[in-house]
């Protein structure tokens, strides 16, 4: 129950398309879900967090939407850039207990000039 | 960079033997967290700690123990390493008990 499924495992996108991720929990306590962006040989980096009473957040380039009833979210990233090229991991976490993420396994996007 | 500081950047040790890593949190962040990220286990939370205290544990294994001092820094010490404690170790911070985590540059251990 404390398991983030994330896929796809990687994704292949065209410089200027969208990049989608997608992920499903399973317990309802979750309360903040966060997308974190990896470069390698770096730390993971907070890119954008949305809580269960919004179904979508947005920043810049980046959207979350969320979808509560079936418990999935997402990360779209519009117009991708080469320079999106990196490992993103969704998360969950419950923020009035046990504040500990737990990460989905993943996703490898290569963003093609 | 987030400002969280983590040392040493790589770290390379034999079997049996034991490691501290160290951890800075960003200016103002009372809480650290401990992450371990392996190839085959992805990313996993080993414990926080909130202005010194322990505040939440995962599955952290009895040989790894971790301490936040007074000036709010942790180390993760790590003892009777074995192969399969080769990985990225992460801390993170965030200002309160809970909320936003900033992760650091992560140390890298091999035990050989």
């Amino acid at each position: 129950q404390q398991q983030v499924k994330q896929s796809p495992q990687s994704l292949i996108v065209q410089k200027g398309g969208i990049s989608i991720i997608n992920c499903a929990y399973e317990n309802t306590a979750f309360d903040y879900f966060p997308w974190y962006q990896q470069f390698p040989g770096k730390g993971p980096a907070l890119l954008i967090a949305i809580r269960p009473d919004v179904s979508e957040k947005k920043e810049g380039r980046f959207t979350i939407s969320f979808n509560k009833s079936a418990k999935q979210f997402s990360l779209h990233i519009m117009d991708s850039q080469p320079g999106d090229s990196a490992t993103y991991f969704c998360a969950a976490s419950q923020m009035d207990s046990s504040y500990k993420l737990i990460f989905g396994s993943g996703t490898r996007l290569l963003v093609r000039p | 960079d987030s400002g969280v500081t983590q040392t040493p950047k790589h770290l390379i040790t034999a079997t049996g033997q034991r490691v501290t890593l160290r951890c800075s949190p960003r200016s103002g962040d009372l809480s650290v967290y401990w992450y371990q990220q392996s190839l085959d286990q992805g990313l996993q939370f080993l414990i926080q700690y909130y202005n010194g205290e322990e505040r939440a544990k995962g599955n952290i294994l009895e040989r790894f123990s971790a301490q936040q001092f007074p000036d709010l820094h942790s180390e993760l010490n790590l003892s009777s390493l074995e192969l399969g404690d080769s990985a990225l170790y992460f801390c993170a911070s965030s200002v309160d008990v809970g909320g936003e985590q900033y992760f650091g540059p992560g140390t890298r251990l091999t035990v050989t």
